[in-house]
């Protein structure tokens, strides 16, 4: 089992639409989860952190969190073909492990059809 | 402010070959990993520095070392490269030792032939 799970895509969603990017992890030890936007071609950028239970909102994004479903998601509000990208989950272990590495996942391919 | 810088952006090298690759963090960030991409995957974990001292380091073999200097900038080094060395090489630099909050630089493509 991988540690952080992601439905490799493409997920295809409407302009307008909402886009639903669903991860999965294995450590019930993990206390900090992020989701990157990643272009082809392109580095990750950090576009959502969320470390407590419950939904964070910023602007067009929601990010859900469910510790005891080892569950996290990202919405994304009126999807524009601008956000056609990979959107990679990332997890960072609970704070009794010395390192601050994050375990990523695979990551979604999202296209948003114009 | 300027962001995570990486050099070089790409670079080709053959196998047995030795790389060395630079970053330099936020400014005042005092954190900075590597992670390495391959096609298709999510970034891995290869190393964490704070402070000049390693903090962690991801199951890459002893070819691949790595160091933090007094600025915080950090160099990566692979040696006897293989071809399955190829791929983008990330910085990341967060605020503290113990912030997950990283923030990544554009990276440096590696191609081993």
């Amino acid at each position: 089992q991988k540690e952080v799970e992601q439905n490799s895509g493409p997920l295809s969603v409407p302009e307008g639409a909402i886009a639903s990017l669903n991860c999965t992890y294995s450590d019930r030890g993990s206390q900090s989860f992020f989701w990157y936007r990643q272009y082809s071609g392109k580095s990750p950028e950090l576009i959502m952190s969320i470390y407590s239970n419950g939904d964070k909102e910023d602007g067009r994004f929601t990010a859900q969190l469910n510790k005891a479903s080892q569950y996290v998601s990202l919405l994304i509000r009126d999807s524009q073909p601008s956000d056609s990208a990979t959107y990679l989950c990332a997890v960072g272990l609970g704070l009794d492990t010395g390192r601050r590495a994050l375990t990523f996942g695979s990551g979604t391919r999202l296209q948003v059809q114009p | 402010d300027a962001g995570v810088t990486q050099s070089p952006t790409h670079l080709i090298k053959t196998r047995g070959q030795h790389v060395t690759l630079r970053c330099s963090p936020i400014s005042g960030h005092k954190s900075v990993s590597w992670y390495q991409q391959v096609l298709g995957q999510g970034p891995q974990f290869i190393f964490q520095y704070y402070e000049k001292e390693e903090r962690g380091r991801g199951n890459f073999p002893d070819r691949f070392s790595a160091r933090q200097f007094p600025n915080y900038s950090s160099e990566l080094n692979v040696n006897a490269l293989l071809l399955g060395d190829s791929a983008l090489y990330l910085c990341a630099s967060s605020f503290a030792a113990g912030s997950y909050e990283q923030y990544f630089g554009p990276g440096t493509r590696l191609t081993v032939t």
